[in-house]
C-alpha cells in the first residue's frame, strides 16, 4: 500500500510570503497525484493534479506544484499568501487502483 | 452542473443506535467513492462502487458498515450498531475517470 507524508501538520506565513506546503509518497511505479484543499464547514477541492506530462503543474487560486520522481515528491507552492488561502491542504497518490491514498493534512495559517 | 451532496451534514448518535448517511453523485458518474477521516488522522478509502457494483470494499472497517448504491444513482452507508472509533467525517466522492474525485463536503458524525 502506498504512503503519503505531508511534513508539518501545521504551517504559519505571512500574507505575501512563499507557500511551501511538501508531500513525499512512496510509489514504485509512476503515480497520479493530487492537491485537494479544504475551507472551513466545505468540502474537498481539487486544486490541481499530475497525471503524465508536465511535471511542473498549475492549479487554481496561483498554487502550483512540481512533480519530482527522483525524490518521490510532490510539494504545493504559492509565491504569495493571501489571507483566503488559509484552509487545510491534503496531498493524495493514485495507482493503478482507483482508491487514493491521503496524507494526513496541513493546517495552513495566513498572518496578516 | 450539481456537485456532490451528502446529507446529513452532521449526526450526533448514541452508541448502539444506527444511523445511515447518504451520498448523491453528480449525475451521470459511474464511480463512487466512500472515504472516512477520523480525527487528526488521514483520510482513509473505505470502499468503491462502479455503477451498482461494489468496485472495492477492501477500506470498509468491519460487518457494521454496509454500504449499498441503488441502481447506480445515490448510495447510502450504513452503520450499525455505531461505536464511538466510528466518529468521523465521512466523504463521498464521485468521477467519471481518473482525473480526480468531486468530493462532497462530508459527514460529521460523533458518536456518543
Amino acid at each position: 500500500a502506498q504512503s503519503v507524508t505531508q511534513l508539518g501538520s501545521h504551517v504559519s506565513v505571512s500574507e505575501g510570503a512563499l507557500v511551501l506546503l511538501r508531500c513525499n509518497y512512496s510509489s514504485s511505479v509512476p503515480p497520479y497525484l493530487f492537491w485537494y484543499v479544504q475551507y472551513p464547514n466545505q468540502g474537498l477541492q481539487l486544486l490541481l493534479k499530475y497525471t503524465t506530462g508536465a511535471t511542473l503543474v498549475k492549479g487554481i487560486n496561483g498554487f502550483e506544484a512540481e512533480f519530482k520522481k527522483s525524490e518521490t515528491s510532490f510539494h504545493l507552492t504559492k509565491p504569495s499568501a493571501h489571507m483566503s488561502d488559509a484552509a487545510e491542504y491534503f496531498c493524495a497518490v493514485g495507482e493503478t487502483s482507483n482508491q487514493f491514498y491521503f496524507g494526513t493534512g496541513t493546517s495552513l495559517t495566513v498572518i496578516p | 452542473e450539481a456537485g456532490v451532496t451528502q446529507f446529513p451534514s452532521h449526526s450526533v448518535i448514541e452508541k448502539g443506535q444506527t444511523v445511515t448517511l447518504r451520498c448523491d453523485p453528480i449525475s451521470g458518474h459511474d464511480n463512487l467513492y466512500w472515504y472516512r477521516r477520523v480525527m487528526g488522522k488521514e483520510i482513509k478509502f473505505l470502499l468503491h462502487f462502479v455503477k451498482e457494483s461494489k468496485q472495492d470494499e477492501s477500506g470498509m472497517p468491519n460487518n457494521r458498515f454496509l454500504a449499498e448504491r441503488t441502481g447506480g444513482t445515490y448510495s447510502t452507508l450504513k452503520v450499525q450498531p455505531a461505536e464511538l472509533e466510528d466518529s468521523g467525517v465521512y466523504f463521498c466522492a464521485s468521477s467519471q475517470d481518473r482525473g480526480g474525485y468531486t468530493f462532497g463536503s462530508g459527514t460529521r458524525l460523533t458518536v456518543v
